[in-house]
């Protein structure tokens, strides 16, 4: 069964950068064609697609947030990873990793989540 | 971006009633839309895809409907372990985006 864990910092200082890791267990993270994404949730608001990473090597971004994102895949740690800079009280929120589920982009949904980690940005 | 709105935001009921949240997307989305369950500390988990088609493992109490631009998540009677969060999201088109979620509670 697969399952998936974020891990990270709890608290970041603003302007600084957020690296996140998802761990993937059940399964390698390079079999099959799956696409691997970031979602978050602010303190009471609804959920935020921040990206995705394609096995092929394609990344795609949120536009609201593609120009402080990286998205990248650790085959040798069977790990996704997020980078999130310059950042502000606004990204505070509970970080979800998850795979991609469905058919040609777009018509994707996720299944599975990971339980979430959360992030306060504050210093 | 499309927007997704859910109604209501809060929804409060008592075992066995038969519950509705609607969520209405700001342009026609087809059926590409999902359901999601969430409850506190624990990971989201889909339970309709394609509108209407109910994931492996998913209670039959759950149902999905709708197309185009309005679409529904039915419990038909609702269950203990159906106190949660309910969030759609559509799949359309880039970027994917979600309703701001529904929570179900004890009345």
């Amino acid at each position: 069964q697969l399952q998936l864990q974020e891990s990270g910092p709890g608290l970041v200082q603003p302007s600084e950068t957020l690296s996140l890791a998802c761990s993937v267990s059940g399964d390698s993270i390079s079999s099959g064609s799956y696409h691997w994404g970031w979602i978050r949730q602010p303190p009471g608001k609804g959920l935020e697609w921040i990206g995705s990473f394609y096995y092929g090597g394609t990344t795609y971004y949120n536009p609201s947030l593609e120009s402080r994102v990286t998205i990248s895949l650790d085959t040798s740690k069977n790990q996704l990873s997020l980078k999130l800079n310059s950042l502000t009280a606004a990204d505070t929120a509970v970080y979800f990793c998850a795979r991609g589920e469905g058919y040609q982009l777009p018509h994707i949904w996720f299944d599975p989540w990971g339980q979430g980690t959360l992030v306060t940005v504050s210093s | 971006d499309i927007q997704m709105t859910q109604s209501p935001s809060t929804l409060s009921a008592s075992v066995g009633d038969r519950v509705t949240i609607t969520c209405r997307a700001s342009q026609t989305i087809n059926s590409w839309l999902a359901w999601y369950q969430q409850k506190p500390g624990k990971a989201p988990k889909v339970l309709i895809y394609d509108a209407s088609t109910l994931d492996s493992g998913v209670p039959s109490r759950f149902s999905g409907s709708g197309s185009g631009p309005e679409f529904t998540l039915t419990i038909s009677s609702l269950q203990p372990d159906d106190f949660a969060t309910y969030s759609c999201q559509q799949y359309e088109s880039f970027p994917w985006t979600f309703g701001q979620g529904t929570k179900v509670e004890i009345k």
